[in-house]
């Protein structure tokens, strides 16, 4: 059973670069699709981006150019940084394993990441 | 982008009892590419319903998923004590993916 685990600091500056790994157990990273959303406190879901273990990525528009996804196949992780940070960024992000580009089949925990000076 | 819209924003049910959740788009969501998850709190969501009505695995058959275009619905038959949880669908037929805002249900 695939697992995956989030990690990463938990607090951020604001203006700087939240950078989350997500290392994935149980299974190859190769020939998946990878996924980073995030959940405010009290709030809904928001889909960031994806990333195929090839290397190509799909990235939600509403991040504009502040947000890059990358992989690392030989240590079976793929990673998320979202540059110039704000309190607005303050979250639970999520990696997920994705069917294709599609829905979200397998989860991490979650790491709460708090924007604050 | 598609704006999903759950209703209602709360359910209060009892166990064994039908819990039906709606979930519409803003505009048609392309080959019925939606999904359903559960969250439990302090839990990552679970997925149970995608393309509208395949159920994930080692979902039980209480939850089923239906609908097409705009109007979808996810169904749990018979309420059990583990089902009481926040529900959200997500479409993933026309980028950005969205997510709905959520229905919480809740035991009566």
């Amino acid at each position: 059973q695939v697992q995956l685990q989030e990690s990463g600091p938990g607090l951020v500056k604001p203006s700087e670069t939240l950078s989350l790994t997500c290392t994935v157990s149980g299974g190859s990273i190769s020939n998946y699709y990878w996924g980073w959303i995030r959940q405010p406190p009290g709030k809904g879901l928001e889909w960031i981006g994806y990333i195929y273990y090839s290397g190509s990525t799909k990235y939600n528009p509403s991040f504009k150019s502040r947000v890059s996804i990358s992989v690392d196949t030989s240590k079976n992780q793929f990673s998320l940084n979202l540059s110039s940070v704000t309190a607005a960024d303050t979250a639970v992000y999520y990696c997920a394993r994705s069917h294709g580009w599609y829905y979200f089949d397998h989860w991490g925990q979650g790491t709460l990441v708090t924007v604050s000076s | 982008e598609i704006v999903l819209t759950q209703s209602p924003g709360t359910l209060s049910l009892s166990p064994g009892e039908r819990a039906t959740l709606s979930c519409r788009a803003s505009q048609s969501v392309s080959s019925s590419y939606l999904a359903w998850y559960q969250q439990k709190p302090g839990q990552a969501p679970r997925l149970l319903i995608y393309a509208a009505s395949s159920r994930a695995t080692d979902i039980p058959d209480r939850f089923s998923g239906s609908g097409s275009g705009t109007d979808f619905t996810l169904t749990i038959s018979r309420l059990e004590p583990e089902d009481f949880a926040v529900y959200y669908c997500q479409q993933y037929g026309s980028s950005p993916w969205t997510f709905g805002q959520g229905t919480k249900v809740e035991i009566k």
